[in-house]
Parts: C-alpha cells; sequence; structure tokens
C-alpha cells in the first residue's frame, strides 16, 4: 500500500522568508502524480500543486514550487516570499496512475505559521 | 470557490442516529469522491462513485453508505453513530480522467455528542 509522510508536524517563518515544507511517499509504482494541498482556518481544501512523475521538471505555481526527487521518493514543497495568507496546514498527497480508483492519499499534514 | 457544494455545513447529532450529508459537484463533474478528516486518522478515502456507479471503496465503515444519482448529486448516509465518527466529511469531484485534479467542497463538520 501507498504511504505518505509528513515529517515536520509544525513548522513556522518570517514574512517574506523562504521555508521548505517535507514530503516522502512509499510506492512501487513508477506513474504517478503527486500534489499538495492547503487547508486554512475555514477547513476548505485547496490545491497548491500538483507534479506528475513522468515529468523531469519540477512544478511552479507563482511563490510555490516544488522539488522532486523520484528515485528518492521526495516531493517537498518550497514557499518563496512568505506571506501571512500562507498560515495553514500542508497536505502532501499521492494518486497512483493505473486503472481503478484516482483516490488521493494523503500524509498527516504540516502546520505552518507565518511570524510577521 | 471550488464549486463543490456541500449540506449541511454543520450536524450535531447524538449516538445511535443516522444522518444524511449532500454533495453536489462541479457542473460537468461526472466523479464524486468522499474523505473524512478525524484528528487520530487523517485524511482518508472513503468512495468514489463515478457517473451513478460505485468505483472504488476506501475504508468505510459498513454503517456508512453511499449513492450517486442521475443528477450527480451524491449522498453520504451515515447511521448507528458513534463518537468516534465525529469528523469533517468533504466531497471532491472531478470528471473522471486520469489527469484530472480533484477539487473539494467546503466540508460538512459532524459532531456525534
Amino acid at each position: 500500500a501507498q504511504t505518505v509522510t509528513q515529517s515536520q508536524p509544525e513548522m513556522s517563518v518570517q514574512e517574506a522568508e523562504t521555508v521548505t515544507l517535507s514530503c516522502t511517499y512509499d510506492t512501487s509504482e513508477s506513474d504517478y502524480y503527486l500534489f499538495w494541498y492547503k487547508q486554512p482556518p475555514s477547513r476548505q481544501m485547496i490545491l497548491v500543486i500538483r507534479q506528475e512523475a513522468y515529468k523531469q521538471q519540477n512544478a511552479t505555481e507563482n511563490r510555490f514550487s516544488v522539488n522532486f526527487q523520484k528515485a528518492a521518493k521526495s516531493f517537498s514543497l518550497k514557499i518563496s516570499d512568505s506571506q501571512l495568507g500562507d498560515a495553514a496546514m500542508y497536505f502532501c498527497a499521492y494518486r497512483y496512475s493505473g486503472a481503478g480508483s484516482y483516490q488521493l492519499t494523503f500524509g498527516k499534514g504540516t502546520k505552518l505559521s507565518v511570524i510577521p | 470557490d471550488s464549486g463543490v457544494t456541500q449540506t449541511p455545513k454543520h450536524l450535531i447529532t447524538a449516538t445511535g442516529q443516522r444522518v444524511t450529508l449532500r454533495c453536489s459537484p462541479r457542473s460537468g463533474d461526472l466523479s464524486v469522491y468522499w474523505y473524512q478528516q478525524s484528528l487520530d486518522q487523517g485524511l482518508q478515502f472513503l468512495i468514489q462513485y463515478y457517473n451513478g456507479e460505485e468505483r472504488a471503496k476506501g475504508n468505510i465503515l459498513e454503517r456508512f453508505s453511499a449513492q450517486q444519482f442521475p443528477d450527480l448529486h451524491s449522498e453520504l448516509n451515515l447511521s448507528s453513530l458513534e463518537l468516534g465518527d465525529s469528523a469533517l466529511y468533504f466531497c471532491a469531484s472531478n470528471r473522471g480522467g486520469l489527469a484530472e485534479t480533484q477539487y473539494f467542497g467546503p466540508g460538512t463538520r459532524l459532531l456525534v455528542l
């Protein structure tokens, strides 16, 4: 079974600084998708960024970028120029690309605090 | 706003009762996923429907059931409720394709007293 591990339960960053959230996963598959979701205090789950395993290039979305290391099964999220609105729970998620269901497997989450 | 709606937003009920949670997917989406978020179990996949048919089951208890109707809205039925069923229940939707991102609704917060 696939598992997703987020080893940092909590992190903090100074406003305007850069922070990196870690995620590792375990799978025997070669083709899959990885995601980072943000959950602010409102509890809404918001997609931050996604990465296709077959793509070597790291995904970027404005101030958010990932460092995808397929061999190491690592998928970290870098937030640049941190803003107060970035304070939230961040969840790393995995989805298999094979036949059948496309459900997400989530890590336990990292709570990010942004210090003004 | 993801375009996925869930009702009710909050639900308080007693042990042993039965409740129904409702989800309306984004316009054009055929696939609906249900997830449970609790303090001890984290975010867990429960069940998926695609165009009215069950596609996959995850860690869903036998006391829980779901269905997707012809208009593509979905309902999650929770019966014989226990204290441990208190959680945030999310619905997500997409068009069902392999490369599709799932878009989450705002969730229903269930409190079982």
